[in-house]
C-alpha cells in the first residue's frame, strides 16, 4: 500500500470543466510535489511546496493551480485544460531537514482531456 | 544543469538470471545523491536503492545492488535472481545538494529503461 494517497485514480474531463486532483500523506513530510508524466517518459516536476509554501513553480501554465491547505494535503486545481495535458499526474512527498530524504510517490491520477 | 542518461530504452532477462541497467550522469558537484526508482504497470514510483556520492561503498538492497563509479559518473543497477515482478520501467535519478537551500531535493530523472522479465 502506498503511503501517499491520490484521488481520483482516473479522471476524464472536457476542456471547459473545472476539477481538482487531491493528494494526502500522513508521514509528517513537509515537502510535497506535483509531477506530470507522459507515457514512457520520466516524470516532469511541476510544483514544490515546502512547509505549505510554494517554493518551486516550473513555469507551469496558469490553467494548473496548486494549493496546499495544510501539511498533509496537496491539491491541483484544473481549469480549461488542453488535450496535450492528458497525462499521469503524480504526487510525492519527502522529509525536510534531514541529510537527504528520497521522495515517496503516490499511484497517480490518470487524466484524460476530451 | 544536471543530466542523467540511460542508454538502454529496453532490456529483457529470463527469470532467475542477472541483469544490469546502466546510468550515467553529468554534474560539476562533489556531493549528491543517486537513486533508482521502478515504476511497474501499476504506476507507482517505488524507490529501489539509493547511494550517497561521498560513500565509496556500493549500496545493496537484497537482490538489488549498484556499481557506483564516481570518477566515471556511472551508476549502474544490478538485479540478481530476476523475478517476474521485477518487470517495470526503471528510472535513474540524481539529487543535487546544491539545490537544497532548504534541504529540499530536486530530482533529475533519466529517460528510463523498460525491463521485461520472461518466465
Amino acid at each position: 500500500d502506498t503511503e501517499v494517497t491520490q484521488t481520483p485514480k482516473h479522471l476524464v474531463m472536457g476542456m471547459t470543466n473545472k476539477k481538482s486532483l487531491k493528494c494526502e500523506q500522513h508521514m509528517g513530510h513537509r515537502a510535497m510535489y506535483w509531477y506530470k508524466q507522459k507515457a514512457k517518459k520520466p516524470p516532469e516536476l511541476m510544483f514544490v511546496y515546502s512547509y505549505e509554501k510554494l517554493s518551486i513553480n516550473e513555469s507551469v501554465p496558469s490553467r494548473f493551480s496548486p494549493e496546499c491547505p495544510n501539511s498533509s494535503l496537496l491539491n491541483l486545481h484544473l481549469h480549461a485544460l488542453q488535450p496535450e495535458d492528458s497525462a499521469l499526474y503524480l504526487c510525492a512527498s519527502s522529509q525536510e531537514g534531514q541529510p537527504y530524504q528520497p521522495q515517496h510517490f503516490g499511484d497517480g491520477t490518470r487524466l484524460s482531456i476530451l | 544543469a544536471q543530466t542523467v542518461t540511460q542508454s538502454q530504452p529496453e532490456m529483457s532477462v529470463q527469470e532467475a538470471e542477472t541483469v544490469t541497467l546502466s546510468c550515467t550522469y553529468d554534474t560539476s558537484e562533489n556531493n549528491y545523491y543517486l537513486f533508482w526508482y521502478k515504476q511497474p504497470p501499476s504506476r507507482q514510483m517505488i524507490l529501489v536503492i539509493r547511494q550517497e556520492a561521498y560513500k565509496q561503498q556500493n549500496a545493496t538492497e537484497n537482490r538489488f545492488s549498484v556499481n557506483f563509479q564516481k570518477a566515471a559518473k556511472s551508476f549502474s543497477l544490478k538485479i540478481s535472481d530476476s523475478q517476474l515482478g521485477d518487470t517495470a520501467m526503471y528510472f535513474c535519478a540524481f539529487m543535487s545538494t546544491a539545490d537544497r537551500g532548504s534541504t529540499l531535493g530536486r530530482l533529475y530523472f533519466g529517460r528510463g529503461t523498460q525491463l521485461t522479465v520472461w518466465p
